[in-house]
Formats: structure tokens, sequence, C-alpha cells
């Protein structure tokens, strides 16, 4: 069974920097073809994509939001972090992680709100 | 950036009865187009992915077709579990970046 969970702060500062955790079981980010990504969702608003990264390092980031994007993976702790500078209220969302079989969005995590205000 | 359009925003559709939701590309994205459904307070569910594929476990009351510009998500007769807000996703390219609809919303009529 996969399961992702989402982990980090749920109240971060405006300009501060949030890193989110993503760690998973059921599947490794070695094997070729598997992804995980990065989606948010502001309240009562639609879906975005962030960023997302594959087995074989390649990586790939939302073109708004390039320059305060960066996505890891550490493999051996079936993990994969998600750093986001410089927070704004109009960050504040449900960021979920989720696993990828190629393009395909196959399983999400249960999300987490963070949430931007001084 | 190919923004996705889905229509209506909200359906008010009594159980048993038959939804069609549609989403529309601002350029072709091919067969790359996938459904999900979201309920209150969960995290989305992959039900249709190749614009027409169901996803493992999904049941065949959910149907997808379309290509192209123009997709469509068919439920062909309403349960109570399938009230929820079903969003379209493209993932034709990256760069520039993969796209979701701002949702429909399916109702109890």
């Amino acid at each position: 069974q996969i399961t992702l969970k989402e982990s980090g702060p749920t109240l971060v500062k405006p300009t501060q920097t949030l890193t989110l955790t993503c760690t998973f079981s059921g599947f490794s980010l070695s094997t070729s073809g598997v992804g995980v990504g990065w989606i948010r969702q502001p309240p009562g608003k639609a879906l975005e994509w962030l960023a997302l990264i594959y087995w074989d390092d390649d990586k790939r980031y939302s073109p708004s939001l390039k320059s305060r994007l960066t996505i890891t993976k550490d493999t051996s702790k079936n993990q994969v972090v998600l750093t986001m500078t410089n927070m704004d209220p109009v960050d504040t969302a449900t960021y979920y992680c989720a696993h990828l079989i190629t393009m395909i969005v196959v399983v999400w995590g249960q999300g987490t709100l963070v949430t931007v205000s001084s | 950036e190919i923004v996705m359009t889905q229509s209506p925003a909200t359906l008010s559709v009594s159980p048993g009865e038959r939804a069609t939701l549609s989403c529309r590309a601002s350029q072709s994205v091919s067969s790359n187009l996938a459904w999900y459904q979201q309920k209150p307070g969960q995290a989305p569910r992959l039900l249709i992915y190749g614009a027409s594929t169901r996803a493992t476990g999904i049941p065949a009351r959910f149907s997808g077709s379309g290509s192209g510009t123009e997709f469509t998500l068919t439920i062909s007769s309403l349960q109570s579990e399938d009230f929820a807000v079903y969003y379209c996703q493209q993932y034709n390219n990256w760069p520039p970046g993969w796209t979701f609809g701002q949702g429909t919303k399916v109702e109890i009529k």
C-alpha cells in the first residue's frame, strides 16, 4: 500500500522560508518512472502544481514560482523535501505531496495546511 | 501556460441521474488529461487518466472521453458518494507546467 505524509510548520511568518517534508512508503524513488510532486490548494480555491522530482533526479518547477522553490530527494530515507522562500500570506494553502508514475498522479498525501501570517 | 476551463461551476443532479462535466484546454493537450474527485476535507483521488482510462478501483459508472482541447467526464448514475468537486488536469508538457481546471462541484438536487 502506498502512503505519503506531509510534515512541516503550520504557521510561518511573511518573508520566512517554508520547508516541507514528504515521507512515503510502499514505493521506491529509485524505481524507473516514479516521481514525487508537490501541489497546493488555497482555501476554497483550485489546485496548483508546484514542483516534482523523478527517480533520475529530473526536477520540474512551476515557472511562476521557480525562483522560490527547491525540491530534493533522499532515497534512503524515503523522503522528498520542498523549500519555498520569501513566504507571503497569499501562499496560505494546503500543501499536498503525491506519488507519480511517469506523468500520472496515482496517490496523494493527506495534505498539510500552512498559514502565512505575522 | 495552458489554461483549463471547466463547466459548469456547479452541477445539481438527483441521485441516479447522469452527470456530464466538461473541461476545455486553451491549446491541444492530446490525451494527456486526468480527472480527480475531491470530497470536503480530503485529498483528491485519481479517477481517469489518458482522457479515458479508469484508474484502479474506479467504478465503471465513471467514464472519460475527448482529446485535443475538449474533454468530458460522465457519471452514468450518480450515487450518494459521488457528490464532490471534480478537477481536470493536463499533463502535456513541462515546461511550461501542468495545470488544473477550477473544478466542478456536483451537488444534490
